[in-house]
C-alpha cells in the first residue's frame, strides 16, 4: 500500500507547519513520523499517531482523521528545517511502508 | 545508552555481493525485532527486511526477496544483511534500526548508516 505526502511545505519562522500523510491503510493502523536532517539518521518525533517520544519538543504533535494523518509543528524554528517521513504497516502487520517524504523549508 | 553501529559498506560491481553488519549495545538485543532500512542518494526511506528477536520470524520487502538475506547472532549482539546479485539501483545508505516493540512496527533507534555503492 502507499502513503502519500506532499513533496514540500514552506513556512515562516513562528508559524505553524502542517504535513499530511494519506493512505487507505491508515484507517486501521498507527502512523509514525520521523525527522531527518541532512547527513543524519532519521529520528522519531511522533509514534502511534499522536504520542511524543521523550526528548521531542512539545511543538511537535500528531492528529488523525480517517485515512489522513497530520504532523503539526507549532512555532516553527529554523532548526526544524528537515525532511519528514510518515510510516505505517500493512494490515498483516508484516510490511513496513514509508511515505515519500516532505521537505520542510523555513523561509 | 542504545547504540547501533553499521559496517561493511563499500564499492562493488553489479552482480557482486556484500555483507553488512550492525553491532548493537545498550539493550537486550535478543528482546527486539530489528530491521534494515535503506535510502538511495537524494531519495526517501525504504524498508528492506526485519527479523524477530529469536530470529524465527523474517520478512522482506517483496522487491528484494531472493537477493538479500537478513540474519542475527544474539550471542554477539549483531545483525547482518547478506546482499547478493547487487544492482546499480541498490546503491544506498543502509541503516539498521530497532523496532519499538512487538506491537509497534516502528523504529526508535537508528544507526548512522553504511554506504553501499554499486557501479559498473
Amino acid at each position: 500500500f502507499d502513503l502519500t505526502q506532499p513533496p514540500s511545505v514552506s513556512v515562516s519562522p513562528g508559524q505553524t507547519a502542517r504535513i499530511t500523510c494519506s493512505g487507505d491503510a491508515l484507517a486501521n493502523q498507527y502512523v509514525y513520523w520521523y525527522q531527518q536532517k541532512p547527513g543524519q539518521a532519521p529520528v522519531m518525533v511522533i509514534y502511534k499517531d499522536n504520542e511524543r517520544p521523550s526528548g521531542i519538543s512539545g511543538r511537535f504533535s500528531g492528529s488523525t482523521s480517517g485515512t489522513t494523518v497530520t504532523l503539526t509543528i507549532s512555532g516553527v524554528q529554523a532548526e526544524d528545517e528537515a525532511d519528514f517521513y510518515c510510516q505505517s504497516v500493512d494490515s498483516s502487520f508484516t510490511y513496513v511502508v514509508f511515505g515519500g517524504g516532505t521537505k520542510l523549508t523555513v523561509l | 545508552q542504545v547504540q547501533l553501529v553499521e559496517s561493511g559498506g563499500g564499492l562493488v560491481k553489479p552482480g557482486g555481493s556484500l555483507r553488512l553488519s550492525c553491532a548493537a549495545s545498550g539493550f537486550i538485543f535478543s528482546d527486539y525485532y530489528v530491521s534494515w532500512i535503506r535510502q538511495s542518494p537524494g531519495k526517501g526511506l525504504e524498508w528492506v527486511a526485519c527479523i524477530s528477536g529469536s530470529g524465527s520470524t523474517i520478512s522482506y520487502t517483496d522487491s528484494l526477496k531472493g537477493r538479500f538475506t537478513i540474519s542475527r547472532d544474539n550471542a554477539k549482539n549483531s545483525l547482518f544483511l547478506q546482499m547478493d546479485s547487487l544492482r546499480v539501483e541498490d546503491t544506498a545508505i543502509y541503516y539498521c534500526a530497532r523496532e519499538i516493540d512487538d506491537y509497534n512496527r516502528a523504529f526508535d533507534y537508528w544507526g548512522q548508516g553504511t554506504l553501499v555503492t554499486v557501479f559498473s
